[in-house]
C-alpha cells in the first residue's frame, strides 16, 4: 500500500473560516488527487496535480484551491468554508495505473 | 462526463448467499476498475478489467467486463460478513493526468 497520510482526520469549523487539509505521500508518485465523498453523489474529483506546481481543476472545484510545492505534499484549501463543503475528503495518488487513497478527512462546517 | 450507473444502491443479505452487483454506462470504456471501501477508510482496488468479455476471479469474487465494454458485474459467492462494504466501479485511466470517474457505489451488508 502507498504511504498516504491525511491530516487532520477530523475537523469542525465555522462558516467563513479558512481551512487547509494536508495530504502527504511517501511513494514519490507524480499524480495526486483530491476527492470529496457525499451521500447520493459518490466520489467527485475536486482538483488534481500532475507534478510540482502543476495543478488543474476537477469536476467540483468551485470554492477550493490547491498547492503542490513538493512531490510528497498536496494541500487543499477552502478559502471561506461553507456548510455545503461539509464532506469527507480523500486524497489519492496514482501508481501502476491504479489509485491509492488515504483514510480521509471528515470536515464539518457549522 | 461519462456516467457510471451502479445497481442496486443498497443490498443486505444473509451470510452464505450469492449476489451480483452491476455497473453500467452508455459509453465504451477502455478499461474499468472495481474498488471496495470499508467504513472510515479510503477505497482499495480489487481488480481492473480491460478486454471485452473478460472474466477475473478473486477468491469468491468474480468480475466480468461486458462484450461491448459498456458494463461490468461483480458476483460474490457464499458472501461473508467480511465482504460488507461499499463497492465502487470506476472508469479506467485514459493515460492522462485526470483522475478516475466513479459510480455512486453499491452499499453491501452481509448479515451473520
Amino acid at each position: 500500500d502507498a504511504g498516504i497520510t491525511q491530516s487532520p482526520r477530523h475537523k469542525v469549523t465555522e462558516t467563513g473560516t479558512p481551512v487547509t487539509l494536508r495530504c502527504h505521500q511517501t511513494e514519490n508518485h507524480r499524480y495526486m488527487y483530491w476527492y470529496r465523498q457525499d451521500p447520493g453523489h459518490g466520489l467527485r474529483l475536486i482538483h488534481y496535480s500532475y507534478g510540482v506546481k502543476d495543478t488543474d481543476k476537477g469536476e467540483v472545484s468551485d470554492g477550493y484551491s490547491v498547492s503542490r510545492s513538493k512531490t510528497e505534499d498536496f494541500l487543499l484549501t477552502l478559502e471561506s468554508a461553507t456548510s455545503s463543503q461539509t464532506s469527507v475528503y480523500f486524497c489519492a495518488t496514482r501508481g501502476n495505473e491504479k489509485l491509492f487513497f488515504g483514510s480521509g478527512t471528515q470536515l464539518s462546517v457549522l | 462526463t461519462q456516467l457510471l450507473e451502479q445497481s442496486p444502491q443498497f443490498l443486505s443479505i444473509q451470510e452464505g448467499e450469492n449476489l451480483t452487483v452491476y455497473c453500467n454506462s452508455s459509453s465504451v470504456f477502455s478499461s474499468l476498475q472495481w474498488y471496495r471501501q470499508e467504513p472510515g477508510e479510503g477505497p482499495v482496488l480489487l481488480v481492473t478489467v480491460v478486454t471485452g468479455g473478460e472474466v477475473k476471479k478473486l477468491k469468491r469474487l468474480t468480475f466480468q467486463f461486458g462484450d461491448a465494454r459498456k458494463d461490468s458485474s461483480l458476483h460474490i459467492t457464499a458472501a461473508q460478513p467480511g465482504d460488507t462494504g461499499l463497492y465502487l466501479c470506476a472508469r479506467g485511466m485514459r493515460g492522462g493526468a485526470d483522475g478516475l470517474t466513479f459510480g455512486k457505489g453499491t452499499h453491501l451488508i452481509i448479515q451473520p
